[in-house]
């Protein structure tokens, strides 16, 4: 089963940030927080990852709580194309044999 | 292009028929990963391989689902004596160790049992 729970959906307006929250209560020490997006037919996709410091790419932010039991993903300005669901995931990081498990993520909806 | 590639895209079967989904991961990536993905859902984790050994398997969904990665580059997922409930989105993913194992996944084969 998955250690986190997620909004089932939310909705931005286009040019805003959006803020997807995720929360991890029973994560390890040892566990890194996973994003992960999927759009519309395709496989997913990755976004970024943190153990338990803010990490920042081109895609988006991520904030973790200093108890590192819940993080959010910031999409700093939202377009139509980040139309998709939002995965939020905890795993040993760099260990294949703990799969990803997903759970039903958010599904964002980007407004025009 | 070269990301994940899987085909086919899509497969339209009969109950009853074995079907065979490729994958064709990233060339230096060493580590293959098979999802399934029902309506609505998260994907869920089947086998994993690093190189051509299959680490994981107990997750298979049942003894007519096997697959392989003779090779160590593409891999094969089989779905023997197929049954309606088999019906899903097949996704596969690969990874490279060392690299805190972010997972590429390909689009996916979209199967059908009729």
């Amino acid at each position: 089963d998955a250690k986190t729970t997620q909004p089932t959906s939310m909705d931005c307006a286009e040019g805003r940030a959006a803020n997807l929250p995720c929360n991890h209560s029973t994560i390890s020490g040892n566990e890194y927080v996973y994003w992960y997006r999927q759009i519309h037919s395709q496989g997913p996709q990755y976004i970024i990852h943190g153990l338990k410091n803010n990490e920042t790419n081109e895609m988006a932010s991520l904030i973790i709580t200093e108890d590192r039991k819940s993080s959010t993903l910031i999409l700093p300005h939202a377009t139509l194309r980040d139309t998709a669901v939002y995965y939020c995931i905890v795993r040993v990081a760099n260990s294949g044999n703990t799969p990803l498990v997903f759970g039903k993520g958010t599904r964002l909806s980007v407004i025009a | 292009d070269t990301g994940v590639s899987q085909d086919p895209r899509h497969k339209i079967t009969k109950r009853g028929q074995n079907v065979t989904f490729r994958c064709d991961p990233i060339s230096e990536h060493n580590r293959l990963y098979w999802y399934r993905q029902t309506l609505g859902q998260g994907p869920e984790f089947l086998t994993y391989f690093q190189n051509e050994a299959q680490l994981e398997k107990s997750r298979l969904l049942s003894d007519r689902f096997s697959a392989e990665r003779p090779k160590g580059s593409f891999s094969t997922l089989e779905i023997q004596r197929t049954e309606q409930g088999d019906s899903a989105m097949y996704l596969c993913a690969s990874s490279f160790l060392g690299n805190l194992d972010e997972q590429f996944f390909g689009p996916g084969t979209r199967l059908t049992v009729l």
